[in-house]
């Protein structure tokens, strides 16, 4: 079945450090990805997508690039701020019959420090 | 647009009670998703709707487990009778057919004592 892997948390940074957040899927054909972010005490909402192989999503400074032969879609941001602070998702969607359907990552806390 | 709003945001409730939460998804959405969300377990789907049909409920935990979708700008869960291990985050989300983004509401808190 389909599955995705994000690293293991939390994640603690000082302000203006660079972030990386690795996720891997397993899934057949061509899913679309995702990365979410949920505030504290709010739902989760989304940051960015790709839909096919060598997309670049990208929102607030995040970045994402769907890689297909190492089934990666790895979220950076050059330089992170106190506002950052969040839980991050990484998900996939199949289409077909699970049309709308995500499956999500376990979730990254990230930490950001003044 | 006032977003996906549920109701109540925090439920404290004893064992053995039933419970109903709420969810109005955003107009013009035609799918609608139940999650529930623990540390133990992550966010887990339910079950979602669309155009107001059951899709797929193959994640409610069991029977104690209920979701209508009675129009297209109001769904419950049910729970019935509750348990202590239903204490959760449950989250409605929706999201507009080819868009692929799911909108999430604030969330109703679960506390089941």
């Amino acid at each position: 079945g389909n599955s995705v892997t994000q690293m293991e948390g939390p994640v603690t940074l000082s302000e203006e450090a660079f972030l990386t957040i690795n996720c891997t899927y397993t899934a057949t054909g061509y899913p679309s990805l995702f990365w979410y972010v949920q505030y504290p005490g709010e739902g989760l909402q989304l940051l960015l997508k790709a839909t096919k192989a060598d997309d670049k999503g990208s929102n607030k400074g995040f970045e994402a690039t769907y890689r297909k032969e190492t089934t990666s879609f790895h979220l950076e941001k050059g330089s992170v701020q106190v506002s950052d602070s969040a839980v991050y998702f990484c998900a996939l969607s199949k289409g077909g019959t699970s049309y709308g359907k995500l499956t999500f990552g376990q979730g990254t806390i990230l930490t950001v420090h003044p | 647009d006032a977003g996906v709003i549920q109701s109540p945001r925090h439920e404290v409730t004893e064992m053995g009670q039933e419970v109903t939460l709420r969810c109005k998804p955003i107009s013009g959405h035609d799918y609608l998703f139940w999650y529930r969300q623990t540390m133990m377990r992550g966010l887990e789907l339910l079950i979602y709707f669309n155009n107001n049909v059951p899709i797929d409920d193959s994640g409610m935990p069991e029977d104690r487990f209920s979701a209508k979708m009675p129009n297209a700008s109001f769904s419950t869960l049910k729970i019935q009778p509750s348990e202590p291990r239903d204490s959760a985050v449950y989250f409605c989300a929706s999201m507009r057919g080819a868009s692929y983004e799911q909108y999430f509401g604030p969330g109703t808190r679960l506390t089941v004592t």
